[in-house]
C-alpha cells in the first residue's frame, strides 16, 4: 500500500514572493504519477501538476513547479510569485501507473496542507 | 469546469437514513472513482467502476454501496446514515489512467 505524508499542516507566504510545499511518499511500485491537487474555498478539486515517475525532468506549470527526487521519495510543490488566488488547501496525491500491471488506479492523498497568501 | 457532473450540490438528512448521490462522468470516460472527504479522514477512496463493472474497492462501509448503469454515469448510496457519515463526496472520471477529473462534489450533513 501506499502513503503519502504532508508534513506542514498550515503554511503562510506574502503575496508575490515563493513558497514551497512539501510530500513525502512511500511505495513499493516504480511506475507512478505524483499530483498536487489545489482545493480553494469553493471545495473544488484542481489538479495543478503531474509528474511522472520515469520522468527525471521536473514539471513545470507557470508559477508551479515541483523538485521530484524519486530516490528520497520526494515531491515538494514551489509556487512563484504567490498571488491571492493561491490561497487554499494542497494535497499530494500518489497514483500507480497501468504500466505496474493490472488493478485499481486510484489516487492516494496526504492529509494536505493549508496555504494562506498575505497581501 | 471538469465536464464531471454531481447532484445534488448539497443533502441534509437524518440519521437512519438513505440517501443516494449521483455523477456523470466526462464525456467518454469509462471510469468513475468515488472518494469521501471527511474532517478526521481526509481524503479517502471508496470505489471505483469501469464500464459498469466494480474495479476496485477501498475504505468502502458495507452499509455505503454503488452501482455505473450502461450510459456510465453512477450512483453512490449511503444507508443508515450515522452522524461521522456527514462529508464531502468526490466523484471523479478518467479515460487514460493517468489523471482524473473531478466533479464539484455533495455535501452531506447528517443531522
Amino acid at each position: 500500500a501506499q502513503t503519502v505524508t504532508q508534513s506542514q499542516p498550515e503554511m503562510s507566504v506574502q503575496e508575490a514572493e515563493t513558497v514551497t510545499l512539501s510530500c513525502t511518499y512511500d511505495t513499493s511500485e516504480n511506475n507512478y504519477y505524483l499530483f498536487w491537487y489545489k482545493q480553494p474555498p469553493s471545495r473544488q478539486m484542481i489538479l495543478v501538476i503531474r509528474q511522472e515517475a520515469y520522468k527525471q525532468q521536473n514539471a513545470t506549470e507557470n508559477r508551479f513547479s515541483v523538485n521530484f527526487q524519486k530516490a528520497a521519495k520526494s515531491f515538494s510543490l514551489k509556487i512563484s510569485d504567490s498571488q491571492l488566488g493561491d490561497t487554499a488547501m494542497y494535497f499530494c496525491a500518489f497514483m500507480k501507473s497501468a504500466y505496474s500491471g493490472a488493478g485499481s488506479y486510484q489516487l492516494t492523498f496526504g492529509k494536505g496542507t493549508k496555504l494562506s497568501v498575505i497581501p | 469546469d471538469s465536464g464531471v457532473t454531481q447532484t445534488p450540490k448539497h443533502l441534509i438528512t437524518a440519521t437512519g437514513q438513505r440517501v443516494t448521490l449521483r455523477c456523470s462522468p466526462r464525456s467518454g470516460d469509462l471510469s468513475v472513482y468515488w472518494y469521501q472527504q471527511s474532517l478526521d479522514q481526509g481524503l479517502q477512496f471508496l470505489i471505483q467502476y469501469y464500464n459498469g463493472e466494480e474495479r476496485a474497492k477501498g475504505n468502502i462501509l458495507e452499509r455505503f454501496s454503488a452501482q455505473q448503469f450502461p450510459d456510465l454515469h453512477s450512483e453512490l448510496n449511503l444507508s443508515s446514515l450515522e452522524l461521522g457519515d456527514s462529508a464531502l463526496y468526490f466523484c471523479a472520471s478518467s479515460s487514460s489512467y493517468n489523471e482524473q477529473f473531478f466533479g464539484p462534489g455533495t455535501r452531506l450533513t447528517v443531522l
